[in-house]
Formats: C-alpha cells, structure tokens, sequence
C-alpha cells in the first residue's frame, strides 16, 4: 500500500530564516505531487505540483519554492521566510491521469 | 474569484440523522470533484469522488450528487455519527492536462451531536 510522509510535523521560524519541509511517498512509481497550503480559517490552495523529477510547476507567485530531486521525494523551500509564510503545509500525491490524491500528515509552521 | 465555493462555513446535525453538505462551483470545465474530511492538525482524508459523467457515486454512508447544469454538488452522510465531526472540504479540477490540479472549498465544519 502507498504511504506519504512529511517532516517535520510542526516548525516555528523566525522571519528572514530558510525553511525546508521534506515529502516522501512509498508504494507507487512515477506519482504527481503537489504542495498546498492551508492558512487559518482558509481552504487548500495549491503552491506547486510536479510531474516529474525536476519538473515543477508553480501556481501562485510566492516566497517559496520547490523541488523534485528525486521520483518520490517532493522539497518545500524558503531562503527567507515571510510571516505570512505561517500556515499548515499539505503535501499530496496522485497516479498520473487519475482524479483522486492523498494527502500527507501535514506541517504546521509558525514563522515569528 | 472563488471557483469553488462552500458558503455554510458550519452545520450541527442530530446523530442518526442526514448531514447534507453544499459545494457550488463556477468553472463549466471542472469535470473531476472529490470530497475529503479533514480532523485539526492532520491531513485531509479522502471521502468519495465524482466524475462529471455521473450524476450520482454512493460508498457506505457517503453519497455525493452533482447537478451539473446548476454547477453544484453536494454529499450525503446517512445515518451520521459522532465520529463523523471533523471540517469537509469539496474539491473540483479539470482533468483534461491529466496533472488533476484541484481548486478547493473553504471547508464546512460538521458537528454530530450524540
């Protein structure tokens, strides 16, 4: 069966300091995956997704970037991290052409 | 501009009862919607799914409908269980690129009451 994991599960920061969520999957091949984020008292919008190793995809302009070093591993990155950077940090995979996608533990970061 | 939208942010429901959550959506091109549950601080966990060729998808307790001509979906929990509580989320995407980017709903904050 397939697994996702994410670390860590919760991070605070300061602002102007780097950050670097991880994202695995097990039990699958060539999945797409993407990163969303949920801020308080708001829906999933999606960052980035990726089809592909270092293919990525980036939907809304941001502070964050991500990375795909590898088929099964996903990289959440900042240089330098805003306060409204704060948010819960929600990495998912899906089979290519199919509909549904599965969603990790998540992160909860505080940037202060 | 809110493609997706969940305009009842909470609902209480008696257990044993039907809980019916709301989802409409703008966008004609959506042609995949899922449905996920989500408990505070853990990922959101998948429901059920529809397919704009279907007007119905039923699993257990869960059945979502989806009138496309009004571009709205909604999901059925029968009978409903304390467990049950937690905050749902409707998502829909077009699927034509195959890459399934979902736009989702703020989310609705279901309470079963015991």
């Amino acid at each position: 069966s397939q697994t996702i994991h994410q670390w860590p599960a919760t991070l605070v920061q300061p602002v102007g300091s780097p950050l670097s969520l991880e994202c695995t999957v097990e039990g699958t091949s060539n999945p797409n995956l993407y990163w969303y984020r949920q801020a308080a008292g708001r829906g999933l919008q999606l960052l980035f997704y990726s089809v592909g190793i270092g293919q990525i995809s980036s939907e809304v302009p941001q502070n964050l970037s991500a990375s795909r070093p590898q088929d099964r591993q996903f990289i959440l990155s900042s240089k330098k991290l805003l306060l409204s950077d704060s948010g819960f940090y929600l990495c998912a995979w899906g089979k290519r052409f199919a509909d549904t996608q599965y969603f990790g533990p998540g992160t909860r970061l505080t940037v202060l | 501009d809110q493609q997706v939208k969940q305009n009842s942010p909470s609902l209480s429901v008696q257990e044993g009862r039907i809980s019916i959550l709301n989802c409409d959506y703008t966008n004609s091109m959506f042609d995949y919607f899922l449905w996920y549950k989500k408990y505070p601080a853990e990922g959101p966990t998948f429901l059920i799914s529809i397919s704009s060729i279907k007007d119905k998808n039923e699993d257990g307790r869960f059945t979502v409908f989806l009138n496309k001509s009004a571009k709205h979906l909604s999901l059925h929990i029968v009978p409903s269980q304390p467990g049950d509580s937690a905050v749902y989320f409707c998502a829909a995407s077009d699927g034509t690129s195959g890459t399934y980017k979902y736009i989702f709903g703020t989310g609705t904050r279901l309470k079963v009451l015991a």
